[in-house]
Order: C-alpha cells, then structure tokens, then sequence
C-alpha cells in the first residue's frame, strides 16, 4: 500500500467551530508532515512528525493544533479559525525525516482536504 | 525567501512538444527533487537528482542540476495532454522548501 489518505475531502466550517483533518499511511513511514497550500502558491510546511514526536513546527498559531497518536496517523485539529486559513491542507509522509536521518526523503502526498471557512 | 524560483511560472505548448522549466536557489543543497501537481490535487515525486549528479533520466523526464548556478532544469519530451499539471522543485534545508512552480498546458 502506498498510498496516503486523507479525509474529508471537503471541509466548510464556521470561525467558532471545532473540526479535525486525518490522515493515515501504511507505508511504514517514520515522518509525517502537513502542508497549508493557497491558490496557485506552492505548499507550506506546516509541522513535521518524526518517531512521532514533533520534530518542527513553523510557527503556526495556536489555532492549528497537531497530533500523532501513532506511527500511521496524523491529525489536524482545528479551532477558531479565520478565513484567510481557507486553502488546501496536503498530508505526507516519508521513510524518515532528513533532518534525523541526513537524507532526503521522497514524500508521498495525500489528495488534501479542501477547507473553506466561512 | 528560502523558496526557491522558477520560471516560466506558466507555459502552454503544443501536444507532442517539448516543455523546460527551470529552478533556481540560494541555499546550498545535497539533493534537488521535482514534483508534479494536477490541479487542487496531492503532488507526485518525479525525479530527485543529487548534488554530484549532473543528469538524470526518468523516461519522459530529463533533470540537470548546476550547483555552480544553483539551478535545475526539467525537461518533458513528447508532451501529451496528461502533462497538464503544476511543477515543483523542491530542495533541502533543514526542511523541504518547494519552489514556486511552473503551471504547464498542453494543448491539443
């Protein structure tokens, strides 16, 4: 299996609500990763997962609120967002992290879930 | 920025065409990769070419890297239809930083 999944799709959510992402891979993947992508802009690191323990975190607010309660999944709990966090969120994961290991990784991507926040 | 460029940032050709797109950094890198983006959709790994790698072939695909000028080029022969995506490069720092992407239409 390599193949990363995310789900929803599709997410609309008000400024109060509380929602969560997922993502889940199969590969044995030591790295996990999301990403923050805008309209015709390329993706952002968001945080990165090693061992499953946060390795980085790129100075996202509070808002944005990761977790990864084992080697295959990875969460992205959402509270109180605005509308400019609308965007594509892609979920990836790798072999292991570069920054551990000393070597780059092919990621492999999810679809992304689409968030619009009204 | 640590992002890396790349121009063309859109380029439409003719179906059965050859398409080059180009990336260039700042930072020093051990590795180079490429990654595909059909539209609103996850990306796909192409290619990754080393720093002491000058060439690199993936059928269609064609990867140089100069580190002397900090740039890489793609090159996709025979273009079809189904090459109509967006095109990263991305690189290591202490984190993989993507380009800001090539949006390639093939026309028919």
């Amino acid at each position: 299996d390599t193949e990363v999944t995310q789900t929803p799709k599709h997410l609309v959510m008000g400024m109060t609500n509380k929602k969560s992402l997922k993502c889940e891979q199969h590969m044995g993947h030591r790295a996990m990763y999301w990403y923050k992508q805008k309209a015709k802009k390329p993706p952002e690191l968001m945080f990165v997962y090693s061992y499953e323990k946060l390795s980085i975190n790129e100075s996202v607010p509070s808002r944005f609120s990761p977790e990864c309660p084992n080697s295959s999944l990875l969460n992205l709990h959402l509270h109180a967002l605005q509308p400019e966090d609308s965007a594509l969120y892609l979920c990836a994961s790798s072999q292991d992290f570069a920054f551990v290991s000393g070597r780059a990784n092919e990621q492999f991507f999810g679809p992304g879930t689409r968030l619009t926040v009204l | 920025s640590q992002q890396g460029e790349e121009d063309p940032q859109a380029l439409s050709i003719q179906e059965g065409e050859n398409a080059t797109m180009n990336c260039s950094y700042k930072t020093s890198i051990n590795n180079l990769q490429w990654y595909r983006q059909n539209s609103g959709r996850g990306l796909v790994h192409l290619i990754l070419i080393r720093s002491n790698e000058r060439e690199k072939h993936s059928g269609r695909l064609r990867v140089t890297l100069d580190t002397s000028k900090k740039s890489s080029s793609l090159l996709i022969t025979a273009s079809r239809a189904a090459d109509t995506a967006s095109y990263f490069c991305a690189f290591r720092d202490d984190k993989i930083i993507f380009g800001k992407g090539t949006r390639l239409h093939i026309l028919p």
